[in-house]
């Protein structure tokens, strides 16, 4: 079974401190890990997709980076508009497969 | 902009009145999924539909149904809403490419449903 596990749970940082969010998987064949960020009360907003180990993304202060057992969100002078939930998910290889199995995301919050 | 949007942002039901959630794409994606998501925890896949083909997932309640009538629209029935229904519904999209082409999905804004 495909699992998911992000961490820390909750991330409190000063505006300006950089830090990185951990997603550990485990999956049969990855075909695709996601990172997604949510705000309260709103859908995910998608983020990066990365299927190739050594594979990395960047979007403004966000940069993510893939190895065959885990990936990281890596946050370059945080500011607190950055402050969300941020979501990892995978999906797994084969065929018609396109179920993603979500971790429980880390709450990240922004100090200014 | 291309987008999932969901109607309503918010809804409140009476226990075992049912309700109905709605889902449209301008994105034209061949599929659509439902996913409920309760406070603090990860979204849940309750089905998808690649194009008219319904998929539901082994542990979805027999409560929850959903229609597909084309491609745009996808609606989410609840037939009989418990107390533990109340959360979330997620309505996303993607393309539907096979084979080992991450498969990316796109989610709407959510339905917020409230059961008293």
């Amino acid at each position: 079974e495909d699992q998911v596990t992000q961490s820390p749970e909750a991330l409190r940082l000063q505006e300006g401190e950089s830090s990185s969010l951990n997603c550990s998987y485990t999956v049969s064949g990855l075909r695709g890990l996601f990172w997604y960020r949510q705000d309260p009360g709103k859908g995910p907003e998608f983020l990066f997709t990365l299927y190739s180990a050594g594979e990395e993304k960047e979007k403004e202060r966000l940069k993510a980076t893939l190895t065959k057992k885990e990936s990281f969100l890596h946050i370059t002078a945080p500011k607190p508009e950055d402050s969300a939930t941020y979501l990892c998910a995978v999906q797994a290889s084969g065929g018609s497969n396109y179920k993603l199995t979500f971790g429980k995301g880390t709450l990240l919050t922004v100090n200014p | 902009d291309a987008m999932v949007i969901q109607n309503p942002r918010y809804q409140v039901t009476q226990f075992g009145k049912p309700v109905t959630l709605s889902c449209s794409q301008t994105l034209n994606h061949n599929v659509m999924y439902w996913y409920q998501q309760k406070s603090s925890q990860a979204p849940k896949l309750l089905f998808h539909y690649y194009d008219k083909d319904f998929n539901n997932e082994a542990d979805t309640p027999d409560n929850f149904q959903s229609r597909r009538p084309n491609t745009s629209f996808c609606f989410l029935d609840i037939r009989s809403p418990g107390l533990g229904d109340a959360a979330m519904y997620l309505c996303a999209t993607s393309t539907g490419r096979g084979g080992w082409v991450p498969d990316t999905q796109y989610f709407g804004p959510g339905t917020r449903l409230t059961v008293l």
